[in-house]
């Protein structure tokens, strides 16, 4: 079954602890993103991916870091968490970049206190 | 700066009333539109987008959205909602500049009595 999987589902820490969200797809898309989901903003784009090795910043790129040395992986770091940073986020990919399709996971709902 | 408006926050409907949901964008080149929907509890899944092409686009579960280039809109309708179609509904734009930038609106919560 074609998937965008994350984990963990939820967490919770606590301020400065380093955490990492793991992100997979298996549909061999060549992009992928994160997103970060806070009620009346909608989805704020953080970081995305066009290929292996090749990352750029999104909207709200501070606080994160990402990595991608497979297709396939794409993880969410965060090396410092703070509380402005508890919040619902999505990891997506797409065939092509984002002008095609979006597939979602299922989000992680991320609490720092 | 390039943003996605979504005039509705919250809407009420009853079952088998019209709904339409309106989405508008601020930049002015070509653009991919889309509409994605959040039932309760699950993550975003595609109703609809456009490309190109014929400006009223079809989608699953009776939903269907029309462009209109020269209002910068794409809103979204359906003849007749069900419970079922409670869920957030987020427009999301993106524009041909030359990046892989997706903007997404706020979002509306659409919530249909039974």
């Amino acid at each position: 079954e074609a998937q965008v999987t994350q984990n963990p589902r939820y967490l919770i820490t606590v301020t400065g602890k380093k955490l990492t969200v793991t992100c997979s797809q298996n549909m061999n898309h060549e992009y992928m993103s994160w997103y970060r989901q806070d009620p009346g903003l909608g989805l704020r784009q953080i970081y995305y991916s066009m290929n292996v090795e090749v990352t750029d910043k999104g909207d709200v790129p501070e606080g994160y870091k990402v990595s991608r040395k497979e297709k396939r992986n794409f993880p969410l770091i965060l090396e410092s968490p703070s509380p402005n940073q508890t919040s619902l986020y999505f990891c997506a990919s797409s065939l092509q970049g984002a002008h095609t399709e979006a597939f979602f996971g299922q989000g992680t709902r991320l609490t720092v206190v | 700066a390039q943003s996605v408006s979504q005039h509705n926050h919250h809407v009420i409907l009853s079952e088998a009333a019209s709904l339409e949901l309106g989405c508008n964008y601020s930049y002015g080149g070509t653009v991919n539109l889309f509409w994605y929907v959040q039932y309760p509890g699950q993550h975003l899944q595609l109703l609809l987008k456009y490309f190109s092409g014929d400006p009223l686009v079809k989608g699953i579960k009776g939903f269907e959205a029309e462009f209109i280039k020269s209002k910068f809109s794409f809103n979204l309708r359906k003849p007749s909602v069900q419970w079922s179609d409670t869920a957030e509904y987020f427009c999301a734009v993106t524009p041909y500049t030359g990046g892989f930038k997706t903007i997404f609106g706020a979002g509306t919560r659409l919530f249909v009595k039974a």
